[in-house]
């Protein structure tokens, strides 16, 4: 089965950095873009880009563009999520999705990770 | 950016009812570019419909999409107590992708 296992709950302070792990198993790493999604307390999804795992690509909002950075290591089949100067509107949950087609939209959800920023 | 509008909000309903849930654009939406999501609380999204009417894998068939150019439909036939959640709609016609602000479905 397809599993998508992130890193624990962080908590950042504001101005802060967070990088979230997202480890793949159950099928071809290298042959699904990995997005990223959150969702803020109480609010509606967001998306932040997507990695291609093969090549490393990636593409950003123009919102997240100068914030967030999307790698992933093919060796251990997992990709990786760095948000940068954290503000508290930052607090939410972040899962990992598998785009199944190229089409993006997202058939596998990690189990999410809860960033809290807080001063 | 595509608007997602998602209407109405929340909707009380019986088990056994039908649902309606719809989905509107700010721009034309190609059908192949229209997904649908069901979330439970403390629960990740699940995906329901993809391409605006395909059915992802397991997903039973009281739930339907329909739809084209700015105006999309969810319908859940039949009420299962374990359809009472909350329902996005998200276009990748474009980016950003965009999700709808969702729709509750909550038991009257």
């Amino acid at each position: 089965q397809v599993h998508l296992v992130q890193s624990g709950a962080e908590v950042k302070k504001p101005g802060a950095s967070v990088k979230v792990s997202c480890k793949a198993s159950g099928y071809s790493f290298t042959a699904y873009y990995i997005h990223w999604v959150r969702q803020a307390p109480g609010q509606g999804l967001e998306w932040m880009g997507w990695i291609n795992p093969n090549t490393g690509g990636t593409d950003y909002p123009q919102k997240f563009q100068d914030r967030v950075t999307m790698t992933r290591d093919r060796s251990i089949s997992t990709a990786y999520m760095e948000l940068s100067r954290l503000r508290s509107d930052d607090t939410a949950v972040y899962w990992c999705v598998r785009d199944p087609s190229g089409w993006y939209y997202f058939d596998f959800w990690g189990q999410g990770t809860l960033v809290t920023v807080s001063s | 950016e595509i608007v997602l509008t998602q209407s109405p909000g929340p909707l009380s309903l019986s088990p056994g009812e039908r649902a309606t849930l719809s989905c509107r654009a700010s721009e034309s939406v190609s059908s192949w570019y229209l997904a649908w999501y069901q979330q439970k609380p403390g629960q990740a999204p699940r995906l329901l419909i993809y391409g605006a009417s395909s059915r992802a894998t397991g997903i039973p068939d009281r739930f339907s999409g329909s739809g084209s150019g700015t105006d999309f439909t969810l319908t859940i036939n039949r009420l299962e107590p374990e359809d009472f959640a909350v329902y996005y709609c998200q276009q990748y016609e474009s980016s950003p992708l965009t999700f709808g602000g969702g729709t509750k479905v909550e038991i009257k």
